[in-house]
Parts: structure tokens; C-alpha cells; sequence
């Protein structure tokens, strides 16, 4: 009875490489976000989709590209990966099931480039 | 621009003793707040959500405020506990479907 899925949990590769993280929500919610966690557990938004449409793009670098293909799953591809994007990568969802909008959390991605 | 302050960064008490965490943030036209636990290593544990509207919520030892015209929001915890030791984060939203713009967050020691 999960909530927000995020896979892997943990992602360890080398500069250059190109991943994925998926994450996958089954609250009904109509939004979702990406989050990055740095080494300094500075959380800052990155991108946020709602109902398959991109709706927030934070300055983020082209290397990073989110998809959405259906309101349940809002994946992260990340081309040519580089030492910086060493981070922790956390998957949100909220929406309208609750006025509150209140945003849930998957368990994040631990991804580290050497 | 919103900025979320959080301080101090780390907090340690000895058990038992009740604590205040505060938060602040530089944009009053917020939609709500959010206090979170995350515990090291894992993911973020949504703890209360506080409406633009309303003052306080409580949930079991954990009471937290919010003055939307000062900009200030409180997290107060009763009777703390060795199993409060995390690190606690504000975050504020603007809009409905909008971001989450958080602090730094409060890393907590409960001592036994």
C-alpha cells in the first residue's frame, strides 16, 4: 500500500552514463514533483507536472528530462551524467483528493556519479 | 523571492524536556505550510500541514503554530523523546499546485 514508489533507491555509475529514476504514486493525485537533495540537505524543487502537462521547470539543465505518461508516474532521465548531479533525488505527489494540497514523499534516489 | 529560515541548525535537549522549533519565511501570500521529519538516510515523513487559514494543528505530542502576517510558524514538541532525534524541515507553498520552498531544516539530538 505504498504511496509514492521511487526506483532505484540506490544508483551508483559513472560520469558520462545516462539513468533513469521512476516513481509511481496510487493516491489519485494530479501533481507530481522531483526534488533534489544536495550534499548539504538543501531540498529545491526541479520540475512538476500536473495532469501530464509540465507546469514547473526550475532552471534545471537540458541533461535532465522528466516524463509523465499518465497522471500516476512522473519519471526522470538524466543524460551524461556529471560529478555535481551526485545527489539525492526525491519523487512528490499532491492534488486535489484534499483541499490541503499537502505533498507526500517517496523514500528518494540515492544517485552517486564517480 | 521566498526564503524559509530555519534556525538554529542543530538542537540538542536532554529527554523529557518540551521544545520549540521555529521557522520563518519572507512571503506572507503562502497557501500553506508543512513541517516534515526526516529521519538520516531516509525519506521525508509528513508531520502537520498548517491552511493559510488556520492557526494550529496537532497531532498526538506535536502542536505547530503559524502567524501568516509575521511570517513565523512554530513546531512545539512536548515530552520529547530519544525517537525525536531526526532533522525537521519547514516548507512553504504558495499556490495549489505550486512548489514546495523549503528551510535548511533542524537537525534534533534528544538526549537519554
Amino acid at each position: 500500500d505504498t504511496a509514492v514508489s521511487q526506483t532505484p533507491k540506490y544508483l551508483v555509475t559513472q560520469m558520462g552514463n545516462d539513468k533513469s529514476i521512476k516513481c509511481e504514486q496510487n493516491l489519485g493525485h494530479d501533481t507530481m514533483y522531483w526534488y533534489k537533495q544536495d550534499s548539504k540537505k538543501f531540498l529545491k524543487i526541479m520540475f512538476s507536472y500536473n495532469n501530464k502537462e509540465l507546469i514547473i521547470n526550475e532552471t534545471v539543465p537540458n541533461r535532465f528530462s522528466p516524463k509523465s505518461p499518465d497522471k500516476a508516474h512522473l519519471n526522470l532521465h538524466i543524460n551524461s551524467l556529471e560529478l555535481g548531479d551526485s545527489a539525492v533525488y526525491f519523487c512528490a505527489s499532491g492534488g486535489a483528493r484534499t483541499e490541503t494540497y499537502e505533498q507526500y514523499f517517496g523514500p528518494g534516489t540515492r544517485l552517486t556519479v564517480t | 523571492k521566498q526564503e524559509v529560515t530555519q534556525i538554529p541548525a542543530a538542537l540538542s535537549v536532554p529527554e523529557g524536556e518540551n521544545l520549540v522549533l521555529n521557522c520563518s519565511f519572507t512571503d506572507s501570500a503562502i497557501y500553506n505550510l508543512q513541517w516534515f521529519r526526516q529521519d538520516p538516510g531516509k525519506g521525508l515523513t509528513s508531520l502537520l500541514l498548517i491552511q493559510s487559514s488556520q492557526r494550529e494543528q496537532t497531532s498526538g505530542r506535536l502542536n505547530a503554530s503559524l502567524d501568516k502576517s509575521s511570517g513565523r510558524s512554530t513546531l512545539y514538541i512536548a515530552a520529547s523523546q530519544p525517537g525525536d532525534s531526526a532533522t525537521y524541515l519547514c516548507a512553504v507553498q504558495a499556490g495549489a499546485n505550486s512548489k514546495l520552498t523549503f528551510g535548511k531544516g533542524i537537525t534534533l539530538s534528544v538526549r537519554p
